[in-house]
């Protein structure tokens, strides 16, 4: 499985674009990349998956570089609300060994 | 439709106590999970059974034992609480198939073992 590399924390602004990059170097042709968040005292939620270039939805958009050696998820605008920790994983083979890095923690100001 | 059910919420153990940390889904799920969460820290992953009739070990199966009852039910045994076994212990589930890897996860059981 492919390790994943992100920052410990993040600081932003009400209504700033938050892009958070993780790096998987050895990710597999067959694997997929994930991102979760997570609000305190809460479980994880999929925020959104991805395999090459760019995917988006009504929460974020991942992007992909050709090489899938890392990937950028993007909030538009975010809020108060989105003060929570991110985990990107990257996920594919025979479904089961799910591993989470230690997160970002994304801290928005007013 | 609940989605994924964990009991009990909170639970305090002495060093040394059994207990078991139940799971249970209702989306026909066939994969489930078992992490723990300490504070300020990511999910480790302690077991996870792919598929009914499956379970493997994780990250950090040390101590624990899990059974798969049924499609439905996960859980997870401590045989003999530790104290570094103090954690947050969260279930969850994915199907095959599709948005294979969307993990759905449980509220979550607080556990302190004094």
């Amino acid at each position: 499985l492919a390790k994943t590399t992100q920052p410990i924390s993040m600081d932003s602004y009400e209504g700033q674009e938050v892009n958070i990059t993780c790096s998987h170097n050895n990710i597999a042709t067959n694997d997929y990349i994930t991102w979760y968040q997570q609000f305190p005292s809460q479980g994880p939620r999929f925020i959104i998956q991805g395999y090459k270039t760019k995917v988006t939805n009504e929460v974020a958009s991942l992007f992909i570089p050709a090489d899938r050696k890392s990937s950028t998820l993007s909030l538009p605008r975010v809020s108060l609300s989105d003060t929570a920790v991110y985990y990107c994983l990257v996920v594919g083979g025979s479904q089961g060994n799910l591993i989470f890095g230690k997160g970002t923690k994304l801290s928005v100001k007013p | 439709n609940a989605g994924v059910t964990q009991t009990p919420k909170f639970q305090v153990l002495k060093t040394g106590q059994s207990m078991t940390l139940q799971c249970a889904q209702d989306m026909n799920h066939n994969s489930m999970y078992w992490y723990r969460q300490d504070p300020g820290m990511g999910l480790r992953l302690i077991y996870y059974s792919a598929s009914e009739g499956t379970t493997d070990k994780g990250e950090v199966p040390n101590g624990y034992n899990v059974s798969r009852l049924n499609k439905r039910e996960f859980s997870l045994r401590l045989e003999s609480a530790a104290p570094s076994q103090t954690s947050v212990y969260f279930c969850a589930s994915s199907e095959v198939g599709g948005r294979a890897w969307e993990l759905f996860f449980g509220s979550g059981t607080q556990l302190s073992v004094l």
